[in-house]
């Protein structure tokens, strides 16, 4: 089992650009959740997925913002255009259902300049 | 709004003792799951333990146990016999029946030698 899959680990680019980080869950899995981590805010929910549908995304922070899984093994998380409060730890996690413990992914360390 | 609260920011332990993070929630729910997830400085965050709401045991795992009162709405976290390798950030978190999600703000555990 190759765990989830992020990429990229690390993102360096300057405010304004267009962002794109990728997921890849566990085959199987049916829930997909991406997270925004920093030392203000801590760990944050921005969207679930469920089998494929985006079942709650009150906790994007923004239009900038924008999830899609167009299929069972992948998803992107976009920033367009970022700005450096944008900055964070991003992880994606996957599980068989909500209620099942979630798998992360070494999550993605964004810097916007 | 749905809170998870972990009112110990920030604790410290020697190795070989016993130490209990605490974590509050607060749901209307009857039915509902409660998880424990550690952060260590590797990033990844790994699953702990995980209790069902309608299930009055105590979920246990090796070194790792829950106090889990349901009127009083806690779900401590013990970790006997502590390791140096159990220093990490820890998350409670709580998952409703509707699949909605909330963390705590964590709290950071160090285990001295």
């Amino acid at each position: 089992d190759a765990g989830v899959i992020q990429s990229p680990r690390h993102e360096v680019t300057e405010m304004g650009q267009e962002v794109t980080l990728r997921c890849k869950p566990i085959s199987g899995h049916n829930s997909l959740f991406w997270y925004r981590q920093t030392m203000m805010r801590g760990l944050e929910l921005l969207i679930y997925f469920n089998n494929n549908v985006p079942i709650d995304d009150s906790g994007m922070p923004e239009d900038r913002f924008s999830a899609k899984m167009p299929n069972a093994s992948f998803s992107t998380l976009k920033i367009q255009p970022s700005e450096p409060r944008d900055s964070a730890v991003y992880f994606c996690a996957s599980s068989l259902d909500a209620r099942q413990p979630q798998h992360f992914g070494d999550g993605t360390r964004l810097s916007i300049l | 709004a749905q809170t998870v609260t972990q009112s110990q920011p920030e604790m410290s332990v020697q190795e070989a003792e016993t130490v209990t993070l605490s974590c509050t929630y607060d749901t209307s729910e009857s039915n509902y799951y409660l998880f424990w997830y550690k952060q260590p400085p590797s990033r990844q965050m790994i699953l702990v333990i995980r209790q069902e709401a309608y299930k009055q045991q105590n979920a246990t795992e090796n070194r790792f146990s829950v106090n889990f009162q349901k009127a009083a709405k806690s779900f401590s976290l013990k970790i006997s016999d502590s390791q140096l390798g159990d220093t990490a950030m820890y998350f409670c978190e709580n998952t409703m029946s509707n699949y909605k999600l909330t963390f705590g703000k964590g709290t950071l555990l160090t285990v001295n030698p």
